[in-house]
């Protein structure tokens, strides 16, 4: 199966972005749904777990969420800053596959 | 606090072999399944392979199969994975990295190694 993401958003500081991941098959919300961003030069660190959970140490700025009738996961960043410039990428697994989406590039300028 | 080194990367020709070793320190790593996860030069993120936190189970990518092997030692604390028959399309920054509780995600991640496959 894929995920589908938006190869590029941009945004204001101090305004929200919703960044989409769309399954091409079956049910999103029959697996869980990451969320991870990765910063220039930098390894990725996760963001969301099972599909809305935030790790400790995550602002409440970032939010997920499942639309099971459009099949999509999406990530929320509220009160945009500078530093939330970076690569974001949606994943999930079918048991025995774990699969990413294509990425999108956040901008805040 | 959690530590994943990786090690082994650099460069070699089409057709020969390499093994990549992680090396884990901070948490129990016989309780965890851990992935190989690679990032080509500009592009996004692939998972590569999965091995349970025993080594009972391993799945891989199809682009690897058959060519990669994942596998661990729990008395040494330590992940491998053993590149055979690379073609250029291997190169990449290969990430070590934690499964979630239920395996379904990938909780924390190495710094990488970074494999070039050229002639």
């Amino acid at each position: 199966f894929m995920l589908t993401q938006p190869h590029s958003v941009s945004e204001s500081p101090g305004k929200t972005v919703t960044i989409s991941c769309t399954g091409n098959s079956g049910s999103i919300a029959s697996n869980y749904v990451q969320w991870y961003q990765q910063r220039p030069g930098s390894a990725p660190t996760i963001l969301i777990y099972e599909d809305i959970q935030r790790p400790s140490g995550v602002p409440d700025r970032f939010s997920g969420s499942i639309d099971s009738s459009s099949n999509s996961a999406s990530l929320t960043i509220s009160g945009l800053k500078t530093e939330d410039e970076a690569d974001y990428y949606c994943q999930s697994y079918d048991g025995t596959s774990w699969v990413f989406g294509g990425g999108t590039k956040l901008t805040v300028l | 606090q959690v530590k994943l080194a990786e090690s082994g990367g650099g460069v070699v020709q089409p057709g020969r072999s390499l093994r990549l070793s992680c090396a884990a320190s901070g948490f129990t790593f016989g309780s965890y399944g851990m992935h190989w996860v690679r990032q080509a030069p500009g592009k996004g993120l692939e998972w590569v392979a999965i091995i349970w936190y025993d080594g009972s189970e391993k799945y891989y990518a199809d682009s690897v199969k058959g060519r990669f092997t994942i596998s661990r030692d729990n008395s040494k604390n330590t992940l491998y994975l053993q590149m055979n028959s690379l073609r250029v399309e291997d190169t990449a920054m290969y990430y070590c990295v934690i499964t979630s509780g239920g395996y379904y995600g990938m909780d924390v991640w190495g710094h990488g190694t970074t494999v070039t496959v050229s002639s």
